[in-house]
């Protein structure tokens, strides 16, 4: 079994500040590692994505992201947020390989202030 | 090219009515899984169909079900609603089977479903 843990539930920032919201995992097998981001009232969309190769993952929005496999973590990074920032982040792990179900953290709620 | 889109966007039943909602994937997308995503227990999957075949199923009582049809759109049921149903469901599409990693996931934007 796989399971995710968001470190912050709520992460207020204030605008043009660097932020990192943290994911750790954990898994018994190999994985895929992923963020997504929610605005309210929409769905889910892709930030960016770890399957293999460099552990840095740059994503859409400026986002980042580090795969550190002895820590078990896939924290997000942003050197400067924007107001539009602000949303609903998931972390999501599943297996490599096989079939994939995702299982999706709790999410933080990333609150930038102008 | 359209995205995914879920009808209705609102719904509002009473326990122990059921329920139809409908996803409609993006063109050429065969995979379509299906997700609640409640306050209390975050995003949770319920299942996948593609080629109109349910490849896997989540955690979930068999009062959810669902079925694809030929054109990749999928509709999900649930009978019997409880209050505890109270969710927005998500629908995601993919042009692979869910584990196929050049296949990421397209959210629509979600049924907020209301048992009252």
């Amino acid at each position: 079994a796989q399971s995710v843990t968001q470190l912050d539930s709520q992460v207020p920032v204030f605008e043009e500040a660097p932020v990192e919201l943290r994911c750790n995992y954990s898994s018994s097998v190999s994985v895929y590692l992923f963020w997504y981001v929610q605005y309210p009232n929409q769905g889910l969309q892709l930030l960016l994505k770890y399957l293999s190769g460099s552990t840095l993952v740059k994503g859409i929005n400026g986002f980042e992201a580090e795969f550190n496999k002895s820590q078990t973590s896939f924290h997000l990074r942003k050197p400067s947020v924007h107001i539009s920032d602000t949303a609903e982040y998931f972390c999501a792990v599943s297996r490599s390989g096989g079939s994939y179900i995702p299982t999706f953290g709790r999410g933080t709620s990333l609150i930038v202030h102008p | 090219k359209a995205g995914v889109t879920q009808t209705p966007r609102y719904l509002i039943k009473t326990r122990g009515q059921q329920v139809t909602l409908s996803c409609s994937p993006i063109s050429g997308h065969r995979s379509v899984s299906w997700y609640q995503q409640t306050p209390g227990q975050g995003l949770q999957f319920l299942f996948e169909y593609f080629s109109e075949t349910q490849r896997n199923k989540g955690n979930f009582p068999g009062r959810f079900s669902g079925r694809q049809f030929s054109n990749s759109r999928s509709e999900m049921n649930v009978s019997t609603l409880e209050l505890g149903d109270s969710a927005l469901y998500l629908c995601a599409s993919s042009l692979g089977q869910l584990g196929a990693n050049n296949s990421p996931l397209h959210f629509g934007n979600g049924t907020r479903l209301t048992v009252t």
